[in-house]
């Protein structure tokens, strides 16, 4: 089953809307979740999580994690046309098999803004 | 310049023509990967490799082969390509240990017909 799980899937708002992105995870040995931007290209990071209610901010996006509720948020205010984008979220755990650190990206969600 | 590249950035080919997708770093990564990406499926790992010469399994390995014989290059072959091989494919990069931030390659949209 998915180990990774973000809601919704799509989403559309019009430009000066405030948004929140949802991902939830099931994992053991869990070590971080990171958010990814993507737009026609490849994927561009945006924020690393690795300790509970410590807000990261860029701008005007905002992230949380939440790791009693497996959780985190992304929040994007006063959105624009070019925060459309598919917007990732992965989890980084150790893979017992391979005492590594792996990782795996839940489906993304589609953010379209209209203007 | 900290770059991951790919080539060929596009390719359409016909089923069973042996191909090859290298990748190559310049940041001395230990950690790279290989992802496809399709609809409505988001972006699921093949293979991955630690350093040179450590080579797993990710989650969608059948049909692919990698190698890592040097530190800054991993090449995706596949030996007999299907159509179920039409993807978009990612390298992707990091210095490994807890430090998790991928480094992703251009991509390569890969048709098979």
């Amino acid at each position: 089953e998915d180990k990774v799980v973000q809601s919704p899937l799509s989403l559309v708002v019009h430009e000066g809307d405030t948004v929140t992105l949802n991902c939830s995870y099931e994992v053991t040995n869990f070590r971080s979740l990171l958010w990814y931007k993507q737009e026609k290209k490849a994927p561009t990071f945006l924020f690393m999580l690795t300790s509970s209610g410590i807000e990261k901010k860029s701008g005007r996006l905002s992230s949380i994690l939440d790791k009693k509720e497996l959780s985190s948020i992304l929040n994007i205010t006063a959105t624009q046309t070019g925060d459309s984008a598919i917007y990732l979220c992965a989890v980084s755990y150790i893979y017992s098999g391979a005492g590594s650190y792996q990782l795996t990206f839940g489906k993304g969600t589609k953010l379209s803004v209209i203007p | 310049e900290a770059q991951v590249t790919q080539n060929p950035r596009y390719l359409i080919t016909v089923t069973g023509k042996k191909l090859t997708v290298t990748c190559s770093q310049n940041m001395n990564h230990e950690y790279m990967s290989w992802y496809r990406q399709d609809p409505g499926l988001g972006l699921r790992q093949i293979y991955y490799s630690m350093n040179v010469e450590v080579t797993d399994k990710g989650d969608v390995p059948e049909g692919y082969k990698v190698s890592r014989k040097e530190k800054r290059n991993f090449p995706l072959i596949l030996e007999s390509p299907s159509p179920n091989q039409t993807s978009l494919y990612f390298c992707a990069t990091n210095r490994g240990g807890s430090y998790n931030e991928q480094f992703f390659g251009p991509g390569t949209r890969l048709t098979v017909l």
